[in-house]
């Protein structure tokens, strides 16, 4: 089985400061790692993921994430924060497996990001 | 990616009724969808495994009774919360898509009386 854990329940940071959103996982097979955004009374929104190859993952809205395999981390990261980023975010874990089925998440705890001027 | 809709956004019902919730996936056929559960302020924790064609696989301490799944087809997927309490308030969101990515509907938020 899998296990995720975000250690920091709130992230207070000002706006245009640089954040890091910490995720650490937990799995004795490969994994595939997801960051979600959560915006109140929605659905997730991927951000980003990393199922193989370069380690450091780009994604939307300027965030990016680098998988530290020695570590079993795959912290989030933004160079400069925006009011528009407050918001919930969660890091996911599945199985990574050579079909295409699907396979369910495990959810971390999530992170509340609060960008205040 | 695939667009997800749930029906209906926002529903309050008396304690002992039941609750029907529909996931539907847009642009995507859908063997397998998955329903997801969230408290206020807590993470999603999945409820169970929506087959098409078969029946759902349900989570430990998931009542399969309690939560009736049905995906008669590829793009439809319903949750029905019978005899409602008001413990079962909470934000129920669906999910579809492969190993690689899964697309979320917007979520059913559930106020039971």
């Amino acid at each position: 089985a899998q296990s995720v854990t975000q250690l920091d329940s709130q992230v207070p940071v000002f706006e245009e400061a640089p954040v890091e959103l910490r995720c650490n996982y937990s799995s004795s097979v490969s994994v595939y790692l997801f960051w979600y955004v959560q915006y109140p009374n929605q659905g997730l929104q991927l951000l980003l993921k990393y199922l193989s190859g370069s380690t450091l993952v780009k994604g939307i809205n300027g965030f990016e994430a680098e998988f530290n395999k020695s570590q079993t981390s795959f912290h989030l990261r933004k160079p400069s924060v925006h009011i528009s980023d407050t918001a919930e975010y969660f890091c996911a874990v599945t199985r990574a497996l050579n079909t295409g089925t699907a396979s369910k998440l495990t959810f971390g705890t999530g992170t509340r990001l609060q960008v205040t001027l | 990616g695939a667009v997800v809709s749930q029906h209906p956004s926002w529903v309050i019902c008396k304690s002992g009724t039941s609750v029907k919730i529909e996931c539907r996936s847009l642009d995507f056929q859908a063997t397998t969808m998955f329903w997801y559960r969230q408290f206020p302020k807590q993470s999603l924790m999945l409820m169970a495994t929506s087959n098409e064609g078969s029946k759902a696989t349900y989570e430990q301490g998931v009542e399969k009774d309690k939560f009736l799944i049905n995906h008669a087809s590829l793009t439809l997927s319903t949750l029905t919360v019978t005899s409602a309490h008001p413990e079962d308030s909470s934000f129920y969101i669906c999910s579809v898509g492969g190993r690689e990515t899964q697309y979320f509907g917007p979520g059913t938020r559930l106020l039971v009386l």
